[in-house]
């Protein structure tokens, strides 16, 4: 089993539409949680970053920690077709130094 | 803020060529440091990370080296390039808990 898991898509919505981006891992150890945007051949940008539980917003998007059922999400409200990109969630725990990503969700907004 | 520069955006290099790719970090010290390789339509394998000047960790036994010269300084080397070292390589920093990276390396071995 990885440690992180992410539905590669691609998911296809129309402009306009609410989107959930997910990622479910295993190892309960995990506090730093981040979502990363990454268009076509360009380096991932960093949208939202969360230590442990809750949710955080900025803007459009919402990042939401659930540690009890090890699941994060992204949701991005009012969707453009400059959001098409796709979308990797990524952990770390603390004391160590890696980050583990998931391998990306392929977003698609339609106009 | 912080920035990472990270150049040069695209190389392409022959087969049995050295490598030499460079990051600088502004804005931050004593960063951890990170070299990550993407494949196409794959997710991001980790290299190389550094937590501080000198110290190198690997993280897969292959055809690459890392060095961290200087504080906010990682450079990517190779000897001898292989087919299978061409991807789109990235750097990457990361200071209490948050972790960005550079533009990126998009390598081509022919």
């Amino acid at each position: 089993q990885k440690e992180v898991e992410q539905d590669p898509g691609p998911l296809s919505v129309p402009e306009g539409a609410i989107v959930s981006l997910n990622c479910t891992y295993s190892n309960s150890a995990f506090q730093y949680f981040m979502w990363y945007r990454q268009y076509s051949r360009k380096g991932p940008e960093l949208l939202m970053y969360t230590y442990s539980s809750g949710n955080k917003e900025d803007g459009r998007f919402t990042a939401q920690v659930d540690k009890s059922s090890k699941y994060i999400s992204l949701f991005i409200r009012d969707s453009q077709p400059s959001d098409s990109a796709t979308y990797l969630c990524a952990m770390r725990a603390s004391g160590t130094y890696k980050y583990i990503f998931g391998t990306g969700t392929r977003l698609k907004v339609l106009a | 803020s912080q920035t990472i520069h990270q150049w040069p955006a695209t190389l392409v290099q022959p087969v049995g060529s050295p490598l030499s790719l460079e990051c600088t970090v502004e804005g931050t010290s004593n960063p951890n440091l990170y070299w990550y390789r993407q494949a196409a339509g794959r997710g991001l394998q980790l290299l190389f990370y550094s937590v501080g000047i000198g110290q190198i960790s690997s993280e897969v036994p292959q055809n690459l080296s890392a060095s961290r010269p200087q504080d906010r300084q990682f450079i990517l080397s190779s000897k001898k390039l292989l087919l299978s070292d061409s991807g789109f390589y990235l750097c990457a920093w990361s200071v209490a808990g948050v972790c960005a990276f550079g533009s990126g390396t998009r390598l081509t071995v022919v």
